[in-house]
């Protein structure tokens, strides 16, 4: 147990579908992350909050839509996604702005159809 | 954009086997951390190495940084199933990253009885 939750655990949805991904953290951090694991490559970071501001979003298509309402929590929305899409999504979160331990959770394994 | 190479790929060994892991970069970081993650969890930090040409131990796993804190090598003694998972070396940039971490490519790690 990390501190950090996620829901769901996993997730099936159709391309004309919209979900959204939780994330919930019990550390009292102040910075969030998300990140896309897909096989065969690298850890992909695509959202970073510090203090419930998006001050990072690495070129992530706009189907993706973060949001962040207090520094506890952490959410996905996803709209219009491509099978290229399915993934493992993991949350993380760390103290605060500088290079700290980030701390995972379990991650939503997503498949889109 | 700093990218960090792991090597081997995947990796089988038999228990009680000896292995290195590496994690090659062309750019220097401030810092390098290994993770490990198991299956269907999230990434849990094992060690940050800081100091160029720093070794740390962490029971029958030594890491170390190089001196040019360009690579890290993660080397397991006489290996267990229970060390079974993917790891993942993580770097901090220098160039005001604030709190990005570069992630490796991963080494997939088999111990079989």
């Amino acid at each position: 147990e990390t501190g950090v939750t996620q829901t769901p655990r996993h997730l099936v949805m159709g391309m004309t579908n919209k979900k959204s991904l939780k994330c919930e953290q019990h550390l009292g951090h102040n910075a969030m992350y998300w990140y896309k694991q897909s096989a065969k490559k690298p850890l992909e970071l695509m959202f970073v909050y510090n203090f419930k501001e998006q001050t990072e979003n690495n070129s992530v298509p706009s189907r993706f839509s973060p949001e962040c309402p207090n520094s506890s929590h952490l959410f996905l929305h996803l709209h219009t996604l491509q099978p290229e899409d399915s993934a493992l999504y993991l949350c993380a979160s760390s103290p605060g702005t500088s290079q700290e331990t980030q701390y995972f959770g379990p991650g939503t394994r997503l498949l889109v159809l | 954009t700093q990218l960090l190479e792991q090597s081997p790929q995947f990796l089988s060994i038999q228990e009680g086997e000896n292995l290195t892991v590496y994690c090659n970069s062309s750019s220097v970081f401030s810092s390098l951390q290994w993770y490990r993650q198991e299956p269907g969890e999230g990434p849990v930090l094992l060690v940050t190495v800081v100091t160029g040409g720093e070794v740390k131990k962490l029971k029958r796993l030594t890491f170390q940084f190089g001196d040019a804190r360009k690579d890290s090598s993660l080397h397991i003694t006489a290996a267990q199933p229970g060390d079974t998972g993917l790891y993942l070396c993580a770097g901090a940039g220098l160039t005001g990253g604030g709190n990005k971490l570069t992630f490796g490519t991963g080494t997939q790690l088999k111990v079989e009885l």
